[in-house]
């Protein structure tokens, strides 16, 4: 298995709705990551964990929560939502946080905030 | 800080030209380059690395060879098929030190029949 799946494929929220975004690897790495990337611009890195801990937060504002409950689990948590926050959320793995084999992407969720 | 430059797009080509996508680095120490491909409603995959200088990344007839001297990764191909478009993103790694991808702004490619 070496893939990275993400759950939804698409999703709708109102701004006062509470969902969460789901990643799974089962590659054995033991480091994932959360990227936002908007139309036509590059992925813009959110969180990195680093063998289950949080190890980069890109001052993210706090109605994002990542959480990763295992090595081959990452969920993204989002409460109280704006309109800008519309975008496509990658998920990532990779053996090492530092080492030269880079990052395994999911195919994203792509998020609508109304 | 690192930084990477991609030429700007979109680029246009008819089936069976040839591909040039100017990749450029700032970077301080010895980053590993990346290209990365992203397709039509897709995630990214990555299309081929090169990890010192000198290196030829290549995979699916896309080239790409590390040049310390000119700070450059540019990214070959010798004849496009219309499958190839999409969005190709060049990106350094800042190795032993954060470990994070610093992509370039993307350079998208349409290919004609």
């Amino acid at each position: 298995d070496t893939e990275v799946t993400q759950t939804p494929k698409h999703l709708v929220m109102g701004m006062t709705n509470k969902k969460s975004l789901k990643c799974e690897q089962h590659m054995g790495h033991r480091a994932m990551y959360w990227y936002k990337q908007k139309a036509k611009k590059p992925p813009e890195l959110m969180f990195v964990y680093s063998y289950e801990k949080l190890s980069i937060n890109e001052s993210v504002p706090s109605r994002f929560s990542p959480e990763c409950p295992n090595s081959s689990l990452l969920n993204l948590h989002l409460h109280a939502l704006q309109p800008e926050d519309s975008a496509l959320y990658l998920c990532a793995s990779s053996p090492d946080p530092l080492g030269e084999a880079r990052e395994y992407f999911g195919p994203g969720t792509r998020l609508t905030v109304t | 800080g690192n930084s990477v430059t991609q030429m700007e797009g979109p680029v246009t080509l008819s089936e069976e030209a040839f591909l040039t996508i100017n990749c450029t680095y700032t970077a301080t120490g010895y980053p590993s380059l990346f290209w990365y491909v992203q397709y039509p409603g897709e995630g990214l995959q990555l299309l081929l690395k090169a990890t010192k200088a000198d290196d030829k990344g290549s995979n699916k007839g896309f080239e790409a060879t590390y040049r310390k001297e000119t700070t450059s990764f540019h990214l070959e191909k010798g004849s496009v098929q219309v499958s190839d478009s999409a969005v190709y993103f060049c990106a350094l790694s800042d190795s032993g030190n954060t470990g994070k991808l610093i992509f370039g702004q993307g350079t998208t490619l349409q290919v004609k029949p």
